[in-house]
């Protein structure tokens, strides 16, 4: 199994700054992905985060909006810029060691002011 | 698109009792995750199962695949206090199987009363 932790664990912020959260994986994984949980509702897929190389994002979730950086095969970040109050949510990381079990991080709770 | 539907959305039952929460896609599935979540965290892995007919138990948990793998269904024995959170079925369709995109059904509520 995979631990993965991410900070902060939760902030509130002002409309039009951004914030960096970060994942870590307590091992190597191949894969890494960061979801949205909005408020009441289910996750929907962000992007998936390539090392070495551009995330690959979800119809609806630019780049300029979500940049991502995946620089090893154990940590990764995820930048909401340009905040608004619908950017509102738990974000929240998971990776999958092998093909099969996808581990998910406790989640960053965002409220922007 | 593949999409996933649960219910009930949501549940109270009283300690004790046996309860069974539900999974339905509108496509085959390839891979059927189950996940509990308490309000406002991340998310437990609990089950994943693949072959039609398959089931998986942990301690009180039992997760199901139908054979035509479109339904799954997740079965709480006993329910305890602990048991209480919110379930989610998470999908890889055929399209995401080797690249781990994960749909999710809209959760359901699961309240245990004392």
């Amino acid at each position: 199994s995979a631990v993965i932790s991410q900070k902060p664990s939760r902030d509130i912020c002002q409309r039009g700054t951004s914030l960096t959260i970060q994942c870590q994986v307590d091992s190597q994984v191949t894969m890494m992905f960061w979801y949205r949980q909005q408020p009441g509702q289910s996750l929907t897929l962000i992007a998936t985060a390539n090392q070495g190389s551009e995330a690959t994002y979800e119809s609806g979730f630019v780049i300029d909006k979500f940049p991502i950086s995946r620089p090893n095969l154990t940590f990764s970040t995820l930048t909401v810029s340009n905040m608004s109050p619908e950017d509102s949510s738990i974000y929240l990381c998971s990776a999958m060691a092998g093909r099969e079990t996808q581990y998910f991080g406790p989640g960053t709770r965002l409220l922007v002011l | 698109s593949q999409e996933l539907e649960q219910s009930p959305q949501s549940l109270i039952v009283q300690e004790g009792k046996n309860l069974t929460i539900n999974c339905t896609s509108s496509k085959t599935l390839y891979g059927l995750y189950w996940y509990k979540q308490k309000y406002g965290e991340g998310l437990i892995f609990l089950m994943m199962l693949q072959k039609g007919g398959e089931e998986k138990s942990h301690e009180k948990i039992t997760a199901k695949l139908d054979e035509k793998k479109q339904q799954s269904s997740l079965h709480i024995t006993a329910s305890q206090p602990s048991h209480a959170g919110i379930y989610l079925c998470g999908a890889a369709d055929k399209g995401s199987s080797n690249t781990g995109k994960l749909i999710f059904g809209q959760g359901t509520t699961l309240q245990v009363k004392p």
